[in-house]
């Protein structure tokens, strides 16, 4: 079974308009961290933003928040006021304790962000 | 500047060849990891290291050697790279294995083996 899904392989948002992108989480472990990255076409992995599975109170990094329903477990990366340069690749991701630091990995959505 | 710098950026080779793809951090960091990542499949790990002389297999270590002699360095090994080992390459690393501690990753190798 997928430890990350991403069901959304891609998607369109205006420019200036928010998006969310999915992502659902599959573990057993009481402590887990998730991760979103971006990964722009020049190739390099950017963090995004970062939410633990105590955290009561969802993430928040600049145009970035993690809307985080643990009981669902799902961590819906929500990106506001959509620029050009936000048309990437995002990756969802999860470090759970027994994984031994392995940072496990959605397939990934791309995002294209129309003018 | 704090970063992992891996080389080469590009690299064709044939098969067979031995390839060394090298991989080193400026942050003090205990974990260092190899991830491959090929279309549809996202990132996948080959190896870690979770300390000097302290390496393990990941989900994908067929056909990758790796070493840890140094605690900035962490080169991969192909030595005897065949067509399917085609991809991209990322070097990544975090202070240690904690599920809070991001991962920072390299440039990545965009690996071509005809």
């Amino acid at each position: 079974a997928q430890k990350i899904t991403q069901t959304q392989p891609g998607m369109f948002v205006q420019e200036k308009e928010a998006v969310t992108l999915d992502c659902t989480y599959d573990t057993s472990d009481q402590s887990y961290g998730l991760f979103w990255y971006k990964q722009p076409s020049s190739g390099e992995m950017i963090f995004l933003i970062y939410q633990g599975s105590y955290d009561e109170q969802n993430a928040t990094e600049g145009r970035y928040s993690l809307n985080f329903q643990k009981a669902r477990k799902s961590a819906n990366l929500v990106i506001s006021a959509s620029q050009l340069g936000d048309s990437a690749m995002y990756f969802c991701a999860m470090r759970e304790r027994g994984s031994q630091g392995n940072l496990i990995f959605g397939k990934g959505t791309k995002l294209s962000v129309k003018p | 500047e704090a970063q992992v710098t891996q080389n080469p950026r590009y690299l064709i080779t044939v098969t067979g060849k031995k390839l060394t793809v090298t991989c080193s951090q400026n942050m003090n960091h205990e974990y260092m990891s190899w991830y491959r990542q090929d279309p549809g499949l996202g990132l996948r790990q080959i190896y870690y290291s979770m300390n000097v002389e302290v390496t393990d297999k990941g989900d994908v270590p067929e056909g990758y050697k790796v070493s840890r002699k140094e605690k900035r360095n962490f080169p991969l090994i192909l030595e005897s790279p065949s067509p399917n080992q085609t991809s991209l390459y990322f070097c990544a690393s975090s202070s240690d294995r904690s599920t809070n501690e991001k991962l920072f990753f390299g440039s990545g190798t965009q690996l071509s083996v005809l």
